[in-house]
Protein backbone atom coordinates (compact mmCIF):
# COMPACT_ATOMS: atom_id res chain seq x y z
CA UNK A 1 0.00 0.00 0.00
CA UNK A 2 0.88 3.85 -0.56
CA UNK A 3 2.86 4.78 2.60
CA UNK A 4 5.00 7.72 3.52
CA UNK A 5 7.41 7.41 6.88
CA UNK A 6 8.98 10.99 8.19
CA UNK A 7 11.84 10.77 10.61
CA UNK A 8 14.49 13.13 11.48
CA UNK A 9 12.80 15.38 13.95
CA UNK A 10 14.04 16.10 17.56
CA UNK A 11 15.04 18.71 19.71
CA UNK A 12 17.56 21.59 18.08
CA UNK A 13 18.53 24.89 20.09
CA UNK A 14 18.00 27.78 18.01
CA UNK A 15 20.09 28.68 15.37
CA UNK A 16 20.38 25.26 14.70
CA UNK A 17 19.93 22.72 11.91
CA UNK A 18 17.91 19.57 11.20
CA UNK A 19 17.36 17.19 7.93
CA UNK A 20 14.09 15.41 8.04
CA UNK A 21 13.34 12.58 5.70
CA UNK A 22 10.39 10.75 4.17
CA UNK A 23 10.42 7.56 3.17
CA UNK A 24 8.12 6.55 0.17
CA UNK A 25 6.80 3.16 -0.59
CA UNK A 26 3.93 1.39 -2.80
CA UNK A 27 4.23 3.82 -5.65
CA UNK A 28 6.22 5.58 -8.36
CA UNK A 29 7.69 7.53 -6.59
CA UNK A 30 9.68 9.31 -9.44
CA UNK A 31 6.05 10.21 -11.31
CA UNK A 32 4.48 12.45 -8.19
CA UNK A 33 5.02 15.68 -7.00
CA UNK A 34 6.06 16.07 -3.08
CA UNK A 35 5.40 18.60 -0.67
CA UNK A 36 6.00 19.21 3.40
CA UNK A 37 3.14 20.25 5.79
CA UNK A 38 3.82 21.41 8.83
CA UNK A 39 1.55 22.06 12.41
CA UNK A 40 2.46 23.66 15.23
CA UNK A 41 1.48 22.77 18.21
CA UNK A 42 -2.64 23.44 18.80
CA UNK A 43 -2.55 25.70 15.34
CA UNK A 44 -3.78 25.18 12.06
CA UNK A 45 -1.40 23.40 8.90
CA UNK A 46 0.78 25.59 7.11
CA UNK A 47 1.71 24.28 3.44
CA UNK A 48 5.85 25.15 3.82
CA UNK A 49 7.52 23.20 0.65
CA UNK A 50 6.71 21.80 -2.49
CA UNK A 51 9.23 20.44 -5.27
CA UNK A 52 8.35 18.75 -9.14
CA UNK A 53 8.67 15.62 -9.85
CA UNK A 54 11.96 15.42 -11.57
CA UNK A 55 13.17 17.52 -8.56
CA UNK A 56 13.89 21.05 -10.71
CA UNK A 57 11.33 22.66 -9.50
CA UNK A 58 10.78 24.35 -6.21
CA UNK A 59 8.60 26.14 -4.36
CA UNK A 60 9.30 27.28 -0.40
CA UNK A 61 6.53 29.43 1.82
CA UNK A 62 7.90 32.82 2.52
CA UNK A 63 8.19 32.11 5.90
CA UNK A 64 10.79 29.72 5.68
CA UNK A 65 12.60 30.59 2.35
CA UNK A 66 16.57 31.01 2.64
CA UNK A 67 16.59 29.03 5.37
CA UNK A 68 14.70 25.13 4.49
CA UNK A 69 15.49 23.81 1.19
CA UNK A 70 13.13 20.36 -0.17
CA UNK A 71 15.22 18.26 -2.34
CA UNK A 72 14.26 14.28 -3.12
CA UNK A 73 16.32 11.64 -4.23
CA UNK A 74 14.17 9.37 -6.62
CA UNK A 75 16.65 6.59 -6.39
CA UNK A 76 15.95 5.95 -3.12
CA UNK A 77 12.21 6.84 -3.03
CA UNK A 78 12.96 9.52 -0.62
CA UNK A 79 11.87 13.20 0.24
CA UNK A 80 14.00 15.76 2.36
CA UNK A 81 13.92 19.31 3.88
CA UNK A 82 17.01 20.56 5.10
CA UNK A 83 16.18 22.97 8.24
CA UNK A 84 19.19 26.14 8.96
CA UNK A 85 19.00 28.48 11.15
CA UNK A 86 15.71 26.97 13.25
CA UNK A 87 13.36 29.14 15.06
CA UNK A 88 11.49 28.72 18.11
CA UNK A 89 8.67 29.54 15.92
CA UNK A 90 9.57 26.79 13.65
CA UNK A 91 8.64 23.77 16.04
CA UNK A 92 5.53 21.89 14.66
CA UNK A 93 4.86 18.51 13.64
CA UNK A 94 6.04 18.47 9.94
CA UNK A 95 4.00 16.21 7.36
CA UNK A 96 5.20 14.77 4.09
CA UNK A 97 2.51 14.52 1.28
CA UNK A 98 2.18 13.34 -2.31
CA UNK A 99 0.45 15.65 -4.06
CA UNK A 100 -1.70 14.61 -7.09
CA UNK A 101 -1.75 17.50 -10.36
CA UNK A 102 -4.74 17.36 -11.97
CA UNK A 103 -6.50 19.43 -14.35
CA UNK A 104 -8.72 20.93 -11.26
CA UNK A 105 -5.75 21.33 -9.45
CA UNK A 106 -3.59 19.62 -6.87
CA UNK A 107 -4.32 17.88 -3.42
CA UNK A 108 -2.36 16.20 -1.68
CA UNK A 109 -2.69 12.39 -0.42
CA UNK A 110 -1.15 10.59 1.52
CA UNK A 111 -0.02 12.04 4.43
CA UNK A 112 2.72 10.80 6.58
CA UNK A 113 2.91 10.50 10.32
CA UNK A 114 4.56 13.40 11.01
CA UNK A 115 7.73 14.23 12.83
CA UNK A 116 7.82 16.44 15.65
CA UNK A 117 10.61 19.48 15.30
CA UNK A 118 10.94 20.96 18.54
CA UNK A 119 13.15 24.31 18.86
CA UNK A 120 13.98 25.37 21.76
CA UNK A 121 17.01 26.76 24.60
CA UNK B 1 -0.76 34.94 -1.42
CA UNK B 2 -4.43 33.81 -1.75
CA UNK B 3 -6.36 33.75 1.84
CA UNK B 4 -8.53 31.16 2.89
CA UNK B 5 -11.59 31.84 5.82
CA UNK B 6 -13.35 28.99 7.35
CA UNK B 7 -16.51 29.60 9.03
CA UNK B 8 -17.76 28.79 11.87
CA UNK B 9 -14.54 27.85 13.23
CA UNK B 10 -16.04 25.94 15.71
CA UNK B 11 -19.62 23.75 15.43
CA UNK B 12 -21.24 21.66 17.96
CA UNK B 13 -23.29 19.17 16.38
CA UNK B 14 -25.54 15.82 17.25
CA UNK B 15 -25.41 12.35 15.50
CA UNK B 16 -27.72 12.37 12.29
CA UNK B 17 -27.48 16.19 12.47
CA UNK B 18 -26.29 18.25 8.38
CA UNK B 19 -23.38 20.19 9.09
CA UNK B 20 -22.37 22.63 6.18
CA UNK B 21 -18.83 24.37 6.97
CA UNK B 22 -18.14 27.16 4.49
CA UNK B 23 -14.66 28.44 2.96
CA UNK B 24 -14.07 31.51 0.73
CA UNK B 25 -11.09 32.43 -0.69
CA UNK B 26 -9.85 35.91 -0.82
CA UNK B 27 -9.50 35.48 -4.66
CA UNK B 28 -10.81 33.60 -7.17
CA UNK B 29 -9.79 30.01 -7.62
CA UNK B 30 -11.99 28.37 -9.82
CA UNK B 31 -12.73 24.75 -8.03
CA UNK B 32 -8.97 24.57 -6.92
CA UNK B 33 -10.10 23.66 -3.30
CA UNK B 34 -9.61 20.62 -1.65
CA UNK B 35 -11.32 19.60 2.30
CA UNK B 36 -9.54 17.72 4.79
CA UNK B 37 -10.36 15.92 7.84
CA UNK B 38 -7.40 15.20 10.42
CA UNK B 39 -8.18 13.59 14.21
CA UNK B 40 -6.18 14.25 17.38
CA UNK B 41 -2.54 12.96 16.87
CA UNK B 42 -3.69 12.10 13.50
CA UNK B 43 -2.22 13.12 9.83
CA UNK B 44 -5.08 14.85 7.91
CA UNK B 45 -6.83 12.71 5.37
CA UNK B 46 -7.99 14.21 2.06
CA UNK B 47 -12.03 14.41 1.89
CA UNK B 48 -12.94 16.19 -1.39
CA UNK B 49 -11.09 17.66 -4.05
CA UNK B 50 -11.69 19.70 -7.01
CA UNK B 51 -14.33 21.48 -4.95
CA UNK B 52 -16.57 18.46 -5.87
CA UNK B 53 -14.94 15.34 -6.44
CA UNK B 54 -15.04 12.69 -3.72
CA UNK B 55 -12.26 10.66 -2.44
CA UNK B 56 -11.51 6.96 -3.10
CA UNK B 57 -13.20 5.20 -0.03
CA UNK B 58 -14.90 8.75 1.80
CA UNK B 59 -18.52 8.08 2.46
CA UNK B 60 -20.77 9.42 0.53
CA UNK B 61 -22.37 11.55 2.93
CA UNK B 62 -19.42 13.99 2.46
CA UNK B 63 -20.13 16.17 -0.45
CA UNK B 64 -18.00 19.70 -1.64
CA UNK B 65 -19.85 22.32 -3.92
CA UNK B 66 -18.45 25.93 -5.04
CA UNK B 67 -16.87 27.73 -7.57
CA UNK B 68 -15.01 30.75 -7.51
CA UNK B 69 -14.13 32.14 -3.93
CA UNK B 70 -17.43 30.17 -1.91
CA UNK B 71 -17.14 26.82 -1.01
CA UNK B 72 -19.14 24.52 0.99
CA UNK B 73 -18.18 21.18 2.78
CA UNK B 74 -21.69 19.13 3.44
CA UNK B 75 -22.01 16.17 6.16
CA UNK B 76 -25.34 14.86 5.04
CA UNK B 77 -26.05 12.90 8.66
CA UNK B 78 -23.04 13.01 10.80
CA UNK B 79 -21.87 9.66 12.48
CA UNK B 80 -19.78 9.68 15.31
CA UNK B 81 -16.67 9.23 13.71
CA UNK B 82 -16.55 12.26 12.10
CA UNK B 83 -16.04 14.36 14.95
CA UNK B 84 -12.70 16.35 14.02
CA UNK B 85 -11.18 19.53 12.77
CA UNK B 86 -11.81 20.28 8.66
CA UNK B 87 -9.65 22.06 6.95
CA UNK B 88 -9.76 23.54 3.30
CA UNK B 89 -6.57 24.58 1.46
CA UNK B 90 -6.18 25.94 -1.89
CA UNK B 91 -4.00 25.11 -5.35
CA UNK B 92 -4.52 27.72 -7.18
CA UNK B 93 -1.93 28.34 -9.84
CA UNK B 94 1.78 28.07 -8.09
CA UNK B 95 1.74 27.76 -4.29
CA UNK B 96 1.83 29.12 -2.00
CA UNK B 97 -1.20 26.57 -1.16
CA UNK B 98 -2.85 27.93 1.79
CA UNK B 99 -5.16 26.40 4.71
CA UNK B 100 -8.31 27.57 6.43
CA UNK B 101 -7.82 28.18 9.56
CA UNK B 102 -9.74 24.95 10.76
CA UNK B 103 -13.51 23.81 11.78
CA UNK B 104 -13.52 22.05 15.09
CA UNK B 105 -16.62 19.88 14.71
CA UNK B 106 -17.56 19.07 18.49
CA UNK B 107 -20.64 16.77 19.71
CA UNK B 108 -22.95 18.46 21.67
Amino acid sequence: QVQLVESGGGLVKPGGSLRLSCAASGFTFSNYYMSWIRQAPGKGLEWISYISNSGTTLYHADSVKGRFTISRDNAKNSLYLQMNSLRVEDTAVYYCARATVGGTGKWFDPWGQGTLVTVSS
Amino acid sequence: DIQMTQSPSSLSASVGDRVTITCRASQTISSYLNWYQQKPGKAPKLLIYAASSLQSGVPSRFSGRGFGTDFTLTISSLQPEDFATYYCQQSYSTPPYTFGQGTKLEIK
